[in-house]
């Protein structure tokens, strides 16, 4: 089996801030993506990457970048945290097609 | 873009009914359906999904249901137990998209004795 882990466990930033999350999985898969999960809300798409190099945008990829440095490893930067913002991210991986696996989770408060 | 509405925001059920648990989609070229569990202060883990050539998957407790004409899928937990007490969450996607799922609001699921 494999594991998703994500760093940090629990992140508050000033509003403005950019602010960085990441992401490692050793499943060698090749595809990973980032979630927003909002209190009483469904999980909301922000960027994934089907491979190594490669980077697409989800539904709410305004307001955030992400990074595909290697095959393991995803990172989402918040590029100008929102005041009183609290969301958790949600970063998982999959082979092509297939479910997806996720990670424990960085819970963000914005101060 | 795809939508997908859950229709229950909570389900209660007495230890050993069944739970169902629905979900409409509204781009006919989904084709592709998981489910996730929540549980309590935990992340989504996968429990099963079905895919638009069946309408009828099981695996043990769980049943996926898909009605393509109606856009309409759905779980059905049988003989529930305490411990599937969680959110569940449905998803859809296009084969085109592969796995650019489209998540339902959440069902919170209670199973009580």
């Amino acid at each position: 089996g494999g594991i998703i882990t994500q760093t940090p466990k629990f992140l508050i930033g000033q509003e403005g801030q950019k602010l960085t999350l990441k992401c490692q999985q050793n499943f060698n898969h090749d595809t990973m993506y980032w979630y927003r999960q909002d209190s009483g809300k469904g999980l909301r798409l922000i960027y994934y990457s089907i491979t190594e190099n490669d980077l697409q945008k989800g539904d709410l990829s305004e307001g955030y970048d992400a990074s595909r440095e290697k095959k393991s490893s995803f990172s989402l930067t918040v590029t100008s945290a929102q005041k009183n913002e609290m969301a958790v991210f949600l970063c998982a991986s999959s082979i092509w097609g297939y479910e997806q696996y996720f990670g424990p989770g960085t819970r963000l408060t914005v101060l | 873009g795809e939508k997908v509405e859950q229709h229950e925001s909570t389900l209660s059920v007495r230890e050993g009914d069944s739970a169902v648990i629905n979900c409409t989609y509204t781009d006919t070229a989904s084709s592709y359906f998981p489910w996730y569990k929540q549980e309590a202060g935990k992340s989504l883990h996968f429990v099963i999904d079905i895919r638009s050539n069946v309408d009828r998957k099981q695996s043990q407790r769980l049943i996926v249901l898909l009605d393509k004409k109606a856009k309409r899928f759905s779980l059905h937990i049988t003989a529930t137990q305490p411990e599937d007490s969680a959110i569940y969450f449905c998803a859809a996607s296009m084969i085109s998209s592969g796995q650019k799922l489209v998540f339902g609001q959440g069902t919170i699921l209670k199973v009580y004795l």
